[in-house]
């Protein structure tokens, strides 16, 4: 069975243009999860979306938005790019998304690089 | 608030056991997790514990949760090169809004 699938796997933009990540999920589950991990440091939590809604939202400015389809892929986007913007962007699926966690498992990731 | 912390660095022979720790602070938190991530790639579920258990063992792996001290631990039996990598510890509190929160990661070395 195919785990986690993210795309593109690299992307280098430039300030001020927008990006879009693309995630879809282990086949049955039903919860997304992005998460930003810049170089050195844990991932941090960005949205998860549960059947199509945002369950939960990190401390992200509005410049970052992201939903989730009816099959459950789920498009992460990021408008107005900022050096600061430049990581790896994670996705992680679980069957359901209940507050207090379910084991998500996670993609590759995009590496994302602002010049 | 909300924290996970972690020592960031460990060394250890090929063979001997390592030791791995983690504090954090939700008391409310229903899993608990080890992820285990390799150069350039994403995050590889290891094992999670519930926090009604205190201790979980699957082959190699061994966790520990302390929920009185906030304290879990990790210990790698046998530890082999192949086991080198950054481990990060990670909590999802009940009162988080469905967020994971990870540690900043402790890379362990294992020398031949």
């Amino acid at each position: 069975d195919a785990g986690v699938t993210q795309s593109p796997t690299h992307l280098i933009k430039t300030r001020g243009q927008h990006v879009t990540l693309r995630c879809s999920p282990i086949s049955g589950h039903k919860s997304v999860s992005w998460y930003q991990q810049v170089l050195g440091q844990g991932p941090q939590f960005i949205f998860q979306y549960y059947e199509k809604e945002e369950r939960g939202r990190g401390n992200f400015p509005d410049r970052f938005s992201a939903r989730q389809f009816p099959n459950y892929s789920s498009e992460l986007n990021v408008n107005a790019l900022l050096l600061g913007d430049s990581a790896l962007y994670l996705c992680a699926s679980s069957l359901t998304g209940g507050e207090g966690g379910q084991p998500q498992h996670f993609g590759d990731g995009t590496r994302l690089s602002i010049l | 608030g909300e924290d996970v912390e972690q020592s960031l660095f460990l060394s250890v022979r090929e063979g001997d056991s390592s030791v791995i720790n983690c504090t954090y602070t939700d008391s409310s938190s229903t899993y608990l997790y080890w992820y285990k991530q390799e150069p350039g790639a994403g995050l590889q579920l290891l094992t999670y514990i519930f926090s009604n258990m205190d201790m979980k063992q699957d082959q190699r792996l061994t966790v520990l949760l302390n929920k009185k001290d906030k304290h879990l631990s990790l210990r790698i039996a046998d530890t082999q090169t192949g086991d080198s990598a950054i481990y990060f510890c990670a909590e999802s509190p009940n009162t988080g809004g469905f967020k994971t929160i990870f540690g900043a990661g402790t890379r362990l070395f294992v020398k031949a």
